[in-house]
């Protein structure tokens, strides 16, 4: 069965410090991929997606996101975290073999300290 | 600006009263989606339309059913509501392609069942 997994329930880092935010999904199809953005109380923001060539992707507010095929996995970063990227992210998967439908990981909560 | 708007933002109920959420979309999109979010998890589909046609998932309650319309707007009718309905609903679109579109999220609406 497909399934998406976000190995850290929380994660707290220093503001102006690097962010990796980890996804590791299992998909016997060709994935598509996608990282959302939700704080609290709000939906859920886009950041980046990948569907196919370039597998470093670049999103809004200075995320990146590289697909690694290899180790089935989509790790978000930035070189410098605000304050205000406090908040729950998600990645999720989908494929067409699948009906398309996105499989959302469990979230990561990142606490920004100053 | 093109955007996804729910309302209310905030519904509390009583046990067993029906209650409707509604969507409205001003993208023009061809597909809508119904999540339902509990605290700390990801969102988990309930169903979606592809224009008007109706796809259920296989593990929503019956006690959760939804309208379209018309392109614009979408309907999350909570039959007899129990306190484990308490969530987040969110409300997404797509267009074109279907699924592998990039899903656009509604801010939400919080749902208190007492």
């Amino acid at each position: 069965a497909q399934s998406v997994t976000q190995p850290d329930i929380h994660i707290t880092v220093s503001e102006g410090a690097s962010l990796e935010l980890r996804c590791n999904y299992s998909y016997g199809a060709t994935p598509y991929l996608f990282w959302y953005v939700q704080s609290p109380g709000q939906g859920l923001q886009l950041l980046l997606k990948y569907f196919s060539g370039d597998t470093l992707v670049q999103g809004i507010k200075g995320f990146e996101a590289e697909f690694k095929r290899s180790q089935s996995s989509f790790n978000l970063r930035k070189p410098s975290v605000h304050w205000s990227d406090a908040a729950e992210y998600f990645c999720a998967v989908g494929a067409r073999e699948y009906g398309n439908k996105l499989v959302f990981g469990a979230g990561t909560i990142l606490r920004v300290k100053s | 600006d093109a955007m996804v708007i729910q309302n209310p933002r905030y519904q509390v109920t009583q046990f067993g009263k029906p209650v409707t959420l509604s969507c409205s979309q001003t993208l023009n999109h061809n597909v809508m989606y119904w999540y339902q979010q509990k605290s700390s998890q990801a969102p988990k589909l309930l169903f979606h339309y592809y224009d008007k046609d109706f796809n259920n998932e296989a593990d929503t309650p019956d006690n959760f059913q939804s309208r379209r319309p018309n392109t614009s707007f979408c309907f999350l009718d909570i039959r007899s509501p129990g306190l484990g309905d308490a969530a987040m609903y969110l409300c997404a679109t797509s267009g074109g392609q279907g699924h592998t579109d990039t899903q656009y999220f509604g801010p939400g609406t919080r749902l208190t069942v007492l």
